[in-house]
């Protein structure tokens, strides 16, 4: 069956370090990878899209890898802040434009 | 970007009574909007996808008779609980795609439903 893996362990980092997260996927053939961003009680909001033929994205302070190879997506986070602090979701296409989503990776970034 | 509004936000009520949720595209139009639920520290669970002008496609395990979809116009589609039991209790969330980018998801605030 198609498994998407995050790491169930929060991530605590300081302000200002590189927060790196992981999604590892088994069992798909992905046109596209998408992260999201959730907070506490709140729906999700898209943050990056990255198709099959990229290897990498950059969006501000936000870089997002993808190696089909590997089935690997790593989520970087540069120059961290508390806003940063959430939980973030790793996003893979289901049939038509519906979404698979990991469990999430929650984030807090202490000063 | 796009904006979905979801209302209400939380909802409580008695066991056996119906719930309806809204989920509206307020800038755009979408002609295919998705619902998921969501449990406490777990992954977005996708129910349904709700087509306009069409029946909704459940996916397996979701029970289409407890969980009414409809989908009248390109910026509304609403979501019946019908006949709430506490294992109803959960969270809802609905999300829509654009044209445009019909790859991103732009998702509603949630619906927190607890079923007394």
């Amino acid at each position: 069956s198609q498994k998407i893996e995050q790491n169930s362990e929060a991530l605590n980092i300081q302000e200002g370090k590189t927060a790196t997260l992981t999604c590892n996927y088994t069992n798909y053939s992905p046109a596209y990878l998408q992260w999201y961003r959730q907070d506490p009680g709140r729906g999700p909001v898209f943050l990056l899209l990255i198709r099959e033929n990229e290897k990498e994205k950059r969006k501000e302070r936000l870089k997002v890898t993808f190696d089909t190879t590997l089935k690997q997506s790593l989520f970087h986070i540069t120059a961290s802040q508390p806003a940063d602090s959430a939980t973030y979701l790793c996003a893979l296409p289901n049939s038509g434009y519906a979404l698979n989503f990991g469990k999430g990776t929650s984030l807090l970034v202490t000063p | 970007g796009a904006v979905v509004s979801q209302h209400p936000s939380r909802v409580i009520c008695k066991s056996g009574t119906s719930v309806k949720i809204e989920c509206r595209s307020l800038d755009f139009q979408a002609t295919t909007m998705f619902w998921y639920r969501q449990f406490p520290k777990q992954s977005l669970m996708l129910m349904a996808t709700s087509n306009e002008g069409s029946k909704a496609t459940y996916e397996q395990g979701v029970e289409k008779d407890k969980f009414l979809i409809n989908h009248a116009s390109l910026t509304l589609s609403t979501l019946t609980v019908t006949s709430a039991h506490p294992e109803d209790s959960s969270f809802y969330i609905c999300s829509a795609g654009d044209r445009a980018s019909k790859n991103i998801q732009y998702f509603g605030a949630g619906t927190r439903l607890s079923v007394l």
